[in-house]
């Protein structure tokens, strides 16, 4: 079945320390995202990429960075410069024909 | 510009009463409008869509919602709740193709037995 695998499902972080968030897909999907969850303030999105090695800033770039060198990837790096990565991470594809997004199941970054 | 406000971050029901979880949207275009749901640490599921065509769409798991545009409004309905349907709802808006999907700040909805 096609789909987006986020790893790892629970990750922690020592103060200090870069991180990289995997996903993958498999559903030939151009458009790729990175959302970031805290609890009530629903989803923020971090960056995003509608082309291989081609993105874009979201609203809460600061702190992260991303690649996009195959059309199945698109990790997020979470650096020492996010000063509070405690949080919730979600990345997502779209195909523009069908409208909506796909999502992950998540990865739970703990700051240690 | 877009966004959306989901009315009550918390909605309570008795198992078998009516679920009418509230979306008000902004969008200085005609909208698409979504709703997703989403059970504790997994990730995002499509509830349903609106893309323009009937304004009363139906999706999984009994939901419908009604796009509303002279009240701005895509509010989500289903007519008994189950006690499966405990979860966090989302609505969300884009313009549509590869434009940015603005999403709500979500509403949990429990279920009472």
């Amino acid at each position: 079945d096609g789909g987006i695998t986020q790893s790892p499902k629970y990750l922690f972080r020592k103060e200090g320390q870069n991180v990289t968030l995997s996903c993958e897909q498999n559903l030939n999907h151009d458009a790729m995202y990175w959302y970031r969850q805290d609890p009530g303030q629903g989803l923020r999105l971090i960056y995003y990429s509608q082309i291989v090695n081609d993105f874009q800033k979201g609203d809460i770039a600061e702190g992260y960075s991303v690649s996009r060198e195959k059309k199945e990837s698109f990790p997020l790096t979470v650096t020492s410069a996010q000063k509070n990565p405690t949080a919730f991470y979600l990345c997502a594809s779209r195909d523009i024909s069908k409208y909506g997004y796909t999502f992950g199941s998540g990865t739970r970054l703990t700051v240690v | 510009a877009q966004s959306v406000t989901q009315l009550g971050s918390h909605v309570s029901v008795s198992e078998g009463a009516l679920v009418l979880l509230r979306c008000n949207y902004s969008s200085s275009v005609p909208p698409y409008l979504f709703w997703y749901v989403q059970y504790p640490n997994q990730g995002l599921q499509l509830l349903l869509k609106y893309t323009s065509a009937a304004t009363l769409v139906k999706g999984i798991n009994g939901f419908e919602a009604e796009f509303k545009k002279s009240e701005t409004s895509f509010h989500l309905t289903k007519p008994s709740a189950h006690m499966s349907d405990a979860a966090e709802y989302f609505c969300a808006v884009s313009p549509g193709g590869y434009q940015k999907v603005t999403f709500g700040t979500g509403t949990k909805l429990q279920v009472i037995p």
